[in-house]
């Protein structure tokens, strides 16, 4: 299986940029997707292919990378960014990352 | 609009089967692929399986020995059931439609599922 190591947590300030990492074992070419959880609700859909932005997601989410590391930035980030973000990779099956809390300072 | 509901029973016996329904509108099963996928109480996510737009499936290997996902296209439902039920399976279980590049794109709001006696 194709695993994805995520750092587990991140705090950072309102305003300032964060990038969220993402490694995979394995390549898995542009095959990787990113995920924003909050308490309580389903995963939302905010990256998919590396580096598409999904419909509706405001434009200060971007992802970027291919073949085995990939990263996710929010700039700026806002209070409503609180929330815990998962990598998944479509290449070999499926796998998720295990996720980075991110909390706002 | 796309609409996923999952339903099922909240409460599994140990070494019981669940059986989960996923009922979907707004969209075709012979057109769209749809997946399960499972969180632990405060843990990550995890992939449980599909089903192809065609009918066939694919399964989480770890999970392969107890899992079953089937549809009914005329309902617009698809089933997951899992046998041999463990307290490690105790967990949210979602039911999300594939998008672009094999992304999930559509969620349900998940069904929480506890197994204990």
């Amino acid at each position: 299986d194709t695993v994805l190591t995520q750092s587990p947590a991140l705090a950072v300030s309102p305003g300032e940029r964060v990038t969220i990492s993402c490694r995979a074992s394995e390549s898995v070419s542009t095959g990787m997707h990113w995920y924003q959880q909050k308490p309580g609700q389903q995963p939302k859909l905010l990256i998919y292919g590396a580096s598409n932005l999904e419909s509706g997601v405001p434009a200060r989410f971007s992802g970027s990378g291919s073949g085995t590391d990939f990263t996710l930035t929010i700039d700026p980030v806002e209070a409503d960014d609180t929330a815990t973000y998962f990598c998944q990779q479509s290449w070999n099956d499926r796998t998720f990352g295990g996720g980075t809390k991110l909390e706002l300072k | 609009q796309v609409q996923l509901k999952e339903s099922g029973p909240g409460l599994v016996q140990p070494s019981q089967t669940l059986s989960l329904t996923c009922t979907v509108s707004g969209f075709s099963l012979t057109s769209n692929s749809v997946h399960w996928v499972r969180q632990p109480p405060g843990k990550g996510l995890e992939w449980v399986g599909a089903i192809w737009s065609g009918g066939s499936t694919d399964y989480n290997s770890a999970l392969k020995s107890r899992l079953s996902i089937s549809r009914d296209t005329s309902k617009s439902q698809v089933f997951l059931k899992m046998n041999s039920l463990q307290t490690e399976d105790t967990a949210i279980y979602f039911c999300t439609r594939q998008g672009p590049y094999g992304s999930f794109h559509y969620w349900g709001q998940g069904v929480m599922v506890t197994v204990s006696s």
